[in-house]
């Protein structure tokens, strides 16, 4: 089955700098990736998909990069704020609907 | 637009006792649900998922099960809570392929 993994339990980062969160994955047949943020006490919350017939995906403050070749998933949060220190989870499909999660890393933006 | 509620926020149940947690989705017609379960510190476990009315799939063996008695209602019970059913469950719904799921936020079940 498929096992989702991230780097690093725990991202220290300063206020403005940029962030990157990674995350790798066992399945090769795996074509849809979202990313969630989840604050202490609350629900996973959205913050970007990505499908696999694509390489590089940008929001607002956000990009998610998808290495196919290497099966790994990264998001990228510019100058990073307050407000996003959180629990960050990379979530993995690989048909059907069901998602496979990884265990999170922690981010915590120092002032 | 979409939401999703989830009840109660908080439950501390006796081992042994019966447990029906409730979730409901409103603004989006025949999604797809999900119960999941989190572990403090840990990632999600998917523990039921349904694509419509009385279908359940089980995703892991343990004491719960799960019911979706109409189209927008997904509930979580048990008959004989075990201590190692404390934890964050979770109840998600997404509508087709290729679209992310939502959550909502969540049950925090204590067993004492």
């Amino acid at each position: 089955g498929e096992s989702v993994g991230l780097h690093l339990p725990t991202l220290s980062v300063q206020e403005g700098d940029n962030s990157i969160i990674n995350c790798a994955y066992s399945n090769s047949a795996s074509d849809y990736f979202i990313w969630y943020k989840q604050e202490s006490g609350k629900g996973p919350q959205f913050i970007i998909d990505i499908r696999s017939n694509m390489d590089k995906r940008q929001g607002q403050r956000v990009t998610v990069l998808l290495n196919k070749t290497v099966k790994h998933l990264s998001l990228q949060i510019a100058a990073t704020q307050p407000g996003d220190s959180a629990v960050y989870f990379c979530a993995v499909t690989g048909g059907g609907n069901k998602l496979t999660f990884g265990t999170g890393t922690q981010l915590k933006v120092e002032l | 637009s979409q939401t999703i509620h989830q009840w109660p926020a908080t439950l501390v149940q006796p081992v042994g006792s019966p447990l029906s947690l409730e979730c409901t989705v409103e603004g989006t017609s025949n999604p797809n649900l999900y119960w999941y379960r989190q572990a403090a510190g840990r990632g999600l476990q998917l523990l039921f998922y349904s694509v419509g009315i009385g279908q359940i799939s089980s995703e892991v063996p343990q004491n719960l099960s799960a019911s979706r008695p109409q189209d927008r209602q997904f509930i979580l019970s048990s008959k004989k809570l075990l201590l190692s059913d404390s934890g964050f469950y979770l109840c998600a719904w997404s509508s087709e392929r290729f679209q992310p799921q939502h959550f909502g936020d969540g049950t925090r079940l204590s067993i004492l």
